[in-house]
């Protein structure tokens, strides 16, 4: 099946910095690469996701790149906040109609 | 305008004693998914639906079931609860599978 490594676990910037968090597969299958926020006991929630069929992808501060060759995919989150601190796990396909596998998470602390 | 509703969101059970949690959604979803997640961990896959098909991860413990008896519900059934089963449950939905998930809430379940 599907293995998702995410790197670094821990994260410290300071505010107006950028965080760069990420992540490898193991099924060159994948084709569907979503990134999801989890602030603490709350639901993890879509920030932000991408397709084997584009290399990478912007909404505002929040970016992801992708590169099938290397089976690797990045969250870039540029000018950081102090309420962008959470968790952030990435995610992948993993056969069948896609089931996501998650990454372990990676804690973003901002600092003011 | 809660999309995915998990009751209850905090659950205490007894050691040994049958608990069920809920999941219902308004989207309409085809898919809806069952996660366990312990503190500090990614997300862990038990078990989904698509549509009336149920598909069981392999390492799901045989105390878990789970229950979708409409398009909007499904049921966690934990039927002898554990100290080690003490963990947040997310219950999470997707259209067809192939996109980003929405997830409930939660249920933080505790056992005494």
């Amino acid at each position: 099946g599907e293995n998702v490594e995410q790197h670094p676990s821990t994260l410290s910037v300071q505010e107006g910095d950028s965080a760069v968090i990420k992540c490898t597969y193991s099924d060159s299958a994948s084709n569907y690469f979503p990134w999801y926020k989890q602030e603490l006991g709350k639901r993890p929630q879509l920030i932000i996701d991408i397709r084997s069929n584009v290399g990478e992808k912007k909404d505002q501060r929040i970016a992801v790149t992708l590169n099938k060759t290397a089976k690797h995919f990045s969250l870039h989150i540029t000018e950081t906040q102090p309420e962008d601190s959470a968790v952030y796990f990435c995610a992948a396909t993993s056969g069948g109609y896609s089931t996501l596998t998650f990454g372990k998470g990676t804690m973003l602390l901002v600092s003011p | 305008d809660a999309m995915v509703i998990q009751n209850p969101r905090y659950q205490v059970t007894q050691f040994g004693k049958p608990v069920t949690l809920s999941c219902s959604q308004t989207l309409n979803h085809n898919v809806m998914y069952w996660y366990q997640q312990k503190s500090s961990q990614a997300p862990k896959l038990l078990f989904h639906y698509y549509d009336k098909d149920f598909n069981n991860e392999a390492d799901t413990p045989d105390n878990f079931q789970s229950r979708r008896p409409n398009t909007s519900f499904c049921f966690l059934d934990i039927r002898s609860p554990g100290l080690g089963d003490a963990a947040m449950y997310l219950c999470a939905t997707s259209r067809d599978g192939t996109d980003g998930y929405t997830f409930g809430s939660g249920t933080r379940l505790t056992v005494v």
